[in-house]
């Protein structure tokens, strides 16, 4: 019963550098998201999948890039890393027609320094 | 576009006291209502979700929520609260229909005092 796991779970990047978070999901989900977590702002939506080869803009998508290639993984990208980016980021699945009921993974702490 | 306001960042209650969360909604038509539940440095788990089968939901861990279309509100209520029961709270909607993105509340933050 994995759900949805992210890898890594932490990471320490320098301005400048770039990174993927990988976010996988067993359960056959149709729609994948990627969330950022800051401080009394709650969670903030990136970019989203409806399915596969598909990807759009969310809420704050300016600084990042997706991609789903499989149905199964979502991959999250910063090219050029900016403190701005330090943030807790999680990955979230649904099915379409299961009660709207949506997944978490346990998160990625990024700090860019 | 939808949106989610949570009362009050942080709450504070005794061991055995009520807890009591609110949220409200902005939507012209009555949308999908859940709470999550964030305990230190771990995901998102579902507490409750509303879905229109009725108007008064119980979850996990003893929690229940009612809605009240009136009031645009989809509060959280727990009769007794326990020490574990101290996390982080969002509501969050997803409309009916689209994409099924979720729209979160900034969170709510229970501390419970011994």
């Amino acid at each position: 019963n994995a759900g949805v796991t992210q890898t890594p779970k932490f990471r320490v990047l320098k301005t400048g550098q770039s990174m993927t978070l990988l976010c996988a999901q067993d359960m056959n989900h149709e729609y994948m998201y990627w969330y950022r977590q800051d401080p009394g702002m709650g969670l903030r939506l990136i970019h989203y999948s409806v399915g596969e080869g598909t990807t759009a803009k969310g809420e704050v998508p300016d600084g990042y890039n997706v991609s789903r290639l499989k149905k199964q993984n979502f991959l999250l990208g910063l090219e050029s890393a900016a403190p701005s980016q330090t943030s807790v980021y999680f990955c979230a699945s649904t099915h379409q027609d299961r009660g709207r009921m949506t997944f978490f993974g346990q998160g990625t702490r990024l700090t860019v320094v | 576009a939808q949106s989610v306001t949570q009362l009050g960042s942080h709450v504070s209650v005794s061991e055995g006291a009520l807890v009591l969360l609110r949220c409200n909604y902005s939507s012209s038509v009555p949308p999908y209502l859940f709470w999550y539940v964030q305990y230190p440095n771990q995901g998102l788990q579902l507490l409750l979700k509303y879905t229109s089968a009725a108007t008064l939901v119980k979850g996990i861990n003893g929690f229940e929520a009612e809605f009240k279309k009136s009031e645009t509100s989809f509060h959280l209520t727990k009769p007794s609260a326990h020490m574990s029961d101290a996390a982080e709270y969002f509501c969050a909607v997803t409309p009916w229909t689209g994409d099924y993105k979720l729209s979160f509340g900034a969170g709510t933050t229970v501390t419970v005092r011994a």
